[in-house]
């Protein structure tokens, strides 16, 4: 079984650049979340999509970040302008999520590192 | 309101040394709890997890993990260390809303 894809894995900016990141969950995966891990931190986040409707984005910046799933299976964040405290790991997650799996659990993908100068 | 609380950012320990990892929980309802290990440019990695089955869970590369509600402690423990299992692992709660809260993680870091 494929894991969750992204791309790229490794971007550099200068601040009040747009950069954009791809996420491709896991199949059959109705759950997606991006988080934003800070160096030395817990990852934290950003905003959860149920196929294609968003669950929860409290804590997207919304004044320079943006999220969309599309079809309900590939997703896109975006951030514009970068700021250099965007300066993270972008985390995609899945997770399968029925009432009959009951299982909560999310499988990651590789990330990918932001260095905004 | 949920939370998790890692004590400790940074643990050394010898290599054959007792492995623990400390991890306290809130939470208003029946947590699930999980602990997932992060290596070098790499995603997060399930080790185990507790979804109200049995309190001791057991994981993937000898980990285990023992759910104690009167202690909101979810601790992870490893009865040898091994050069390998240097990393940084984080622990989680989740709720009936599928959204994981995670801990500040705790860098393991195994000594010859």
């Amino acid at each position: 079984e494929a894991g969750v894809a992204q791309s790229p894995r490794y971007k550099i900016i200068e601040k009040r650049q747009s950069v954009a990141f791809w996420c491709n969950p896991i199949s059959g995966h109705a759950t997606l979340y991006w988080y934003q891990q800070i160096l030395g931190q817990g990852p934290k986040l950003l905003i959860q999509f149920q196929n294609n409707g968003v669950v929860d984005d409290s804590q997207l910046p919304k004044d320079r970040f943006s999220a969309e799933r599309l079809k309900g299976v590939d997703s896109t964040l975006k951030i514009q302008p970068a700021k250099l405290e965007d300066s993270a790991v972008y985390l995609c997650a899945s997770s399968l999520d029925s009432p009959a799996s009951g299982s909560h659990e999310q499988f990651f993908g590789p990330g990918t590192r932001l260095t905004v100068l | 309101a949920q939370s998790v609380t890692q004590l400790g950012s940074h643990v050394s320990v010898s290599e054959g040394a007792l492995v623990l990892l400390r991890c306290n929980y809130s939470s208003s309802v029946p947590p699930y709890l999980f602990w997932y290990v992060q290596y070098p440019n790499q995603g997060l990695q399930l080790l185990l997890k507790y979804t109200s089955a049995a309190t001791l869970v057991k994981g993937i590369n000898g980990f285990e993990a023992e759910f104690k509600k009167s202690e909101t402690s979810f601790h992870l423990t490893k009865p040898s260390a091994h050069m390998s299992d240097a990393a940084e692992y984080f622990c989680a709660v989740s709720s009936g809303t599928y959204k994981y809260i995670f801990g500040t993680g705790t860098r393991l870091k195994v000594l010859a």
